[in-house]
C-alpha cells in the first residue's frame, strides 16, 4: 500500500497559468517533505521542501503548502514556463526513523506554449 | 565539482549473474542512498549509509548488498541477478541533517534477461 501518492499521473497548463501538483500521505508520523523535479534520462532535482511545523514554505516561483489534517500537500508553481515541464516527485520522511524517505509515483507536467 | 556519478550508464546481465555499481560523490557528504525507479512506482529506497562503514536497509533491501568503505563512495551489489532486479538504480548524498535535500546521480539502467 502507497504511503505517498500523487493521483494525477500528468497534468497540462499554459504557459504563464498557474500549475498545481497535489500529493497525499498515509502516514501521520511523517514530519518533512520534499517535491523534486525530474527530466528524462536524468536523476532528480530537489525543488523546495517543509517541515510540518509550517503549512507553507516559498521559493521563488514555487510554493509547498501542507494540510496536515488533511494530510495532503501541493506544490505551486507561478508562473509556469515550458522548461517547467517534467516529472515531479513528493516525498515525505519520519525524522525520528532513519533516513526512510518515501517517494510518490510522480507526475508529468507539460507546459504548453 | 562533479556532484554525484554512477559507474556504468546501462548493463545488461543474465539472470545468475553478479554485478557491482558504483557511487561516488564529491560533495563530502556523510549520507549516500540507491533507490530504484520502475514504471508507476516512483523511486524505492533499497539501502542507504549514514557514514562510512554503516549501512542500513530501505524498503526493498532483499537481493542486494552494499557497502561504504570510503566516505566519497557506495557500492550497490546483486550477488545473483534476476530479471525483477530490472529497473533503473539512483544514488543520492545528502548532509547529515536540515535541510535534507538529495543530490542524485543520473542513474544506471540495468536490465536482467
Amino acid at each position: 500500500d502507497q504511503q505517498v501518492k500523487q493521483n494525477s499521473p500528468s497534468l497540462s497548463v499554459q504557459e504563464g497559468r498557474i500549475s498545481i501538483l497535489n500529493c497525499d500521505y498515509t502516514n501521520s508520523m511523517f514530519d518533512y517533505f520534499l517535491w523534486y523535479k525530474k527530466y528524462p534520462a536524468e536523476g532528480p532535482t530537489f525543488l523546495i521542501s517543509i517541515s510540518s511545523i509550517k503549512d507553507k514554505n516559498e521559493d521563488g516561483r514555487f510554493t509547498v503548502f501542507l494540510n496536515k489534517s488533511a494530510k495532503h500537500l501541493s506544490l505551486h508553481i507561478v508562473p509556469s514556463q515550458p522548461g517547467d515541464s517534467a516529472v515531479y516527485f513528493c516525498a515525505a520522511l519520519q525524522r525520528d526513523y532513519g533516513q526512510n524517505f518515501v517517494f510518490g509515483p510522480g507526475t508529468r507536467l507539460s507546459v504548453l506554449p | 565539482n562533479a556532484g554525484v556519478t554512477q559507474t556504468p550508464k546501462f548493463r545488461v546481465l543474465k539472470t545468475g549473474q553478479s554485478m557491482t555499481l558504483l557511487c561516488a560523490q564529491d560533495m563530502n557528504h556523510e549520507y549516500m542512498y540507491w533507490y530504484r525507479q520502475d514504471p508507476g512506482m516512483g523511486l524505492r529506497l533499497i539501502h542507504y549509509s549514514v557514514g562510512e562503514g554503516t549501512t542500513a536497509k530501505g524498503e526493498v533491501p532483499d537481493g542486494y548488498n552494499v557497502s561504504r568503505l570510503k566516505k566519497q563512495n557506495f557500492l550497490l551489489g546483486l550477488e545473483s541477478a534476476a530479471p525483477s532486479q530490472t529497473s533503473v538504480y539512483f544514488c543520492a548524498s545528502s548532509v547529515a541533517g536540515p535541510p535534507r535535500e538529495q543530490y542524485f546521480g543520473p542513474g544506471t539502467r540495468l536490465t536482467v534477461t
